[in-house]
C-alpha cells in the first residue's frame, strides 16, 4: 500500500521554463512533507518542506504547493537549471511517528 | 559543513558473514534514522533512534538485523548473516527534534551500498 505516490517516474524540461513534480498521499495523519533531491550514488539532499497548517512555502527558486483537500502537493523550480537534473523524492511524516514515508521518485530531465 | 558521514561507502560480502555499516550523525542532532533502498521497495524505513534510545524498529528483520548507537556521535546497522536479498543501499539521517508537534528535517548521508554474493 503506497502512502506517497510520484505518478510520474520522469520529466523533461527545457532550461529556463518551469519544472512541475507532483504528489500524492492517502495518509490523513500526514503533516509534514518534505521534497528531496538525489544524484546518483549520494545520498538525498534536503531541498524544502512544508507544514500542513500551510499551503505554499517558499526558498529562491523553488516554491511547494500543499492542497489538503485533495491530498496533494507539487513542487515547483522555476527557471529549471541543468544542474536540477537529478531524481527528486516526495516524502511525508505522520504526528507521533518522525520516519519519513517516501515516494517513489521523478527524475527530472532539465535540457540546455 | 556538517554532513552526516556514512562507512564503508562500498561492501561486498558472501553469503553468511557479518557486515557493520557505521554512521556519524551531524554533531548536536538528537534523532539518527536508518533507510534502506532497493529497486523494488524504493526508500523504506529501517530504524529510528532518539536521544540514543530505540524508537521504532519495525521496519527491520529482527532475526538478523540490530541497530545501536553506542554513544551521541555513532550509530550502527548489523547484519548477521547476511543474504543476497539484504544487497541494497543503506542510507543514515539524522535530526534536530525540538519537540511539541514540529517534524525535524532529515539529513541524509551518503549511503553504504552493500552487495552480498
Amino acid at each position: 500500500d503506497q502512502q506517497v505516490k510520484q505518478n510520474s517516474p520522469s520529466l523533461s524540461v527545457q532550461e529556463g521554463r518551469i519544472s512541475i513534480l507532483n504528489c500524492d498521499y492517502t495518509n490523513s495523519m500526514f503533516d509534514y512533507f518534505l521534497w528531496y533531491k538525489k544524484y546518483p550514488a549520494e545520498g538525498p539532499t534536503f531541498l524544502i518542506s512544508i507544514s500542513s497548517i500551510k499551503d505554499k512555502n517558499e526558498d529562491g527558486r523553488f516554491t511547494v504547493f500543499l492542497n489538503k483537500s485533495a491530498k496533494h502537493l507539487s513542487l515547483h523550480i522555476v527557471p529549471s537549471q541543468p544542474g536540477d537534473s537529478a531524481v527528486y523524492f516526495c516524502a511525508a511524516s505522520a504526528a507521533g511517528r518522525r520516519a519519513l514515508t517516501f515516494g517513489s521518485g521523478t527524475r527530472l530531465q532539465v535540457q540546455p | 559543513d556538517a554532513r552526516v558521514t556514512q562507512t564503508p561507502r562500498h561492501k561486498v560480502t558472501e553469503m553468511g558473514q557479518e557486515v557493520t555499516m557505521r554512521c556519524q550523525p551531524i554533531l548536536g542532532h538528537n534523532t539518527v534514522f536508518w533507510y534502506r533502498q532497493t529497486m523494488m521497495q524504493g526508500l523504506e524505513l529501517l530504524a529510528y533512534f532518539r536521544n540514543r534510545a530505540p524508537l521504532d524498529d519495525s521496519g527491520m528483520p529482527k532475526d538478523r538485523f540490530s541497530a545501536e548507537m553506542p554513544d551521541a556521535t555513532l550509530a550502527t546497522l548489523k547484519i548477521q548473516p547476511s543474504e543476497p536479498r539484504d544487497s541494497a543501499v543503506y542510507f543514515c539521517a539524522s535530526g534536530l527534534f525540538l519537540g511539541g508537534g514540529a517534524s525535524e528535517t532529515q539529513y541524509f548521508g551518503p549511503g553504504t551500498r552493500l552487495l552480498v554474493l
